[in-house]
C-alpha cells in the first residue's frame, strides 16, 4: 500500500481482556516497528522486527505483551489481561532497513482500557 | 542509557516568527537524529535526518543541526505560519540498534 495502515484506529476494552492490534507495513519494507505513546510523551518503543523475526524485543513492557510477523508483511501485537495503565496510543512504523532512513509511521491504534 | 530531552515543552508564537526548538542527548555515540512532525490524533512525519557525519540539513523553511560532540540538535523554523502548528519530536537512533529513542516533544502553536 502507499502507507503504513493501522486498524483499528480505536479499540475501547474491558480490564482484563485480550487485544489484537493490527499493523500492514508498506509493501517491500523489510522492518517494521511497534512503539506506544502515552499522553503528553514521546513514542516508546516495544519491538522491532527485520523479516520474520523480532531482532529486538527489549521494549515489551511484560509478558502479557507480544507480537508476531509471520510471513514478514503483516504484523500483530497482542496483549493479554489487559490493565488500565496499558492505555496508550499504539504506533507501528515500517522501513526499507538500518539506519532509520525511510521510517514510516501509521496513524495509530488508541487503546482504551476501562 | 540514551535520554532525549526537548526544550521548551511549549511555545506559542505570532505568524512570521522565525522559532527555534531544542533537542539535547545524553550519549554522543548515536547513529542519526531525525526531527518529526506529529498532528493530534495523527502519526509521526519524518521532516529532517541528519546522520551523525553530518552537521544540517535543510528543507524549505525548516533547517536542522547537529552537534554530536554535545549532545545537541536544534530545529530552525522560518516565517512560521499556522499550518506549522503541531508537536515536534526528536528521535535518535544509536549505533547497536536500530530504535528510535524520542523526546517527549514541543507543542507549538503558531498565532494568526
Amino acid at each position: 500500500g502507499a502507507g503504513v495502515s493501522q486498524t483499528p484506529s480505536n479499540k475501547v476494552t474491558e480490564k482484563g481482556k485480550y487485544v489484537e492490534l493490527r499493523c500492514d507495513p508498506i509493501s517491500g519494507h523489510t522492518a517494521l516497528y511497534w512503539y506506544r505513546q502515552s499522553l503528553g510523551q514521546g513514542p516508546e518503543f516495544l519491538i522491532y522486527f527485520q523479516g520474520t523475526g523480532a531482532a529486538d524485543d527489549s521494549g515489551l513492557p511484560n509478558d502479557r505483551f507480544f507480537a508476531v510477523r509471520p510471513e514478514g508483511s503483516v504484523s500483530t501485537l497482542k496483549i493479554q489481561r489487559t490493565e488500565r495503565g496499558d492505555s496508550a496510543v499504539y504506533l507501528c512504523a515500517s522501513s526499507l532497513g538500518l539506519s532509520g532512513r525511510g521510517y514510516t509511521f501509521g496513524s495509530g491504534t488508541r487503546l482504551t482500557v476501562v | 542509557k540514551q535520554e532525549v530531552t526537548q526544550i521548551p515543552a511549549a511555545l506559542s508564537v505570532p505568524e512570521g516568527e522565525n522559532l527555534v526548538l531544542n533537542c539535547s542527548f545524553t550519549d554522543s555515540a548515536i547513529y542519526n537524529l531525525q526531527w518529526f512532525r506529529q498532528d493530534p490524533g495523527k502519526g509521526l512525519t519524518s521532516l529532517l535526518l541528519i546522520q551523525s557525519s553530518q552537521r544540517e540539513q535543510t528543507s524549505g523553511r525548516l533547517n536542522a543541526s547537529l552537534d554530536k560532540s554535545s549532545g545537541r540538535s536544534t530545529l530552525y523554523i522560518a516565517a512560521s505560519q499556522p499550518g506549522d502548528s503541531a508537536t515536534y519530536l526528536c528521535a535518535v537512533i544509536g549505533g547497536a540498534t536500530n530504535k528510535l529513542i524520542f523526546g517527549t516533544g514541543t507543542l507549538l502553536a503558531v498565532q494568526p
